[in-house]
């Protein structure tokens, strides 16, 4: 399985936007880059995945590196709920393995 | 709408007992899929099922087994239980058994305690 290379932590103000940064060097043609985060005492949740394009949702936004071997996840405006560890997968789209690395832990100053 | 529910929430067993969690998935959904996450590490991958057959299997040791019902809920299985086994046991649900397009629902987990 690609693997992806995270900091261990950032902090950020509140009200700030945050870049999150991932690293997937290896990444294949065939492989979704998702994020995914997990709050305190909570399962993970999705935030976002792409494949070459940058995408938008509710949530944040991703951009994605012309070669693909990075990407960033933005968060516009940091809140106190968003305080969690989050995650950068690739899933070459045949199954559900997500391979987890020990993510980003991110803290958010009032 | 119901989400992912697992069940129990939370399990002390003692070395060398066997133990059943329990996930149902959000209706509609056929995947189900199980990880393991220890203390300070990321979730990993055990099994996937989808439509009752098995997709996926993460190098976890043979102790470790799951099936899936018609309505799709599912359960894991854990014979033999070693102190390392403690963990959460996460349990994620997509209408489609591909990664890649979809996104997967977790449930809150079952907090396995073995002493």
């Amino acid at each position: 399985d690609a693997k992806t290379t995270q900091p261990n932590s950032m902090e950020s103000n509140e009200e700030e936007p945050v870049h999150l940064p991932c690293n997937h060097s290896t990444i294949s043609g065939t492989d979704y880059i998702h994020w995914y985060r997990q709050l305190p005492s909570q399962g993970p949740e999705y935030v976002i995945h792409g494949l070459t394009s940058n995408v938008n949702n509710r949530m944040a936004s991703l951009a994605i590196a012309e070669d693909r071997k990075s990407s960033t996840l933005i968060l516009h405006r940091a809140t106190l709920r968003d305080a969690a560890v989050y995650y950068c997968i690739l899933n070459e789209g045949y199954g559900q393995n997500f391979v987890f690395g020990p993510g980003t832990r991110l803290s958010v100053l009032p | 709408d119901a989400g992912v529910t697992q069940s129990p929430t939370h399990l002390i067993k003692t070395r060398g007992q066997h133990v059943t969690l329990r996930c149902s998935p959000i209706s509609g959904h056929k995947s189900v899929s199980w990880y393991q996450q220890v203390l300070g590490q990321g979730p990993q991958f055990i099994f996937q099922y989808y439509e009752k057959e098995e997709r996926g299997r993460g190098n976890f040791p043979d102790r470790f087994s799951a099936r899936q019902f018609p309505n799709y809920s599912s359960e894991l299985n854990v014979n033999a239980l070693l102190l390392g086994d403690s963990a959460l046991y996460l349990c994620a649900s997509s209408s489609v058994p591909t990664g890649g397009l979809h996104e997967a629902f977790f449930g809150q987990g079952t907090r396995l305690t073995v002493v």
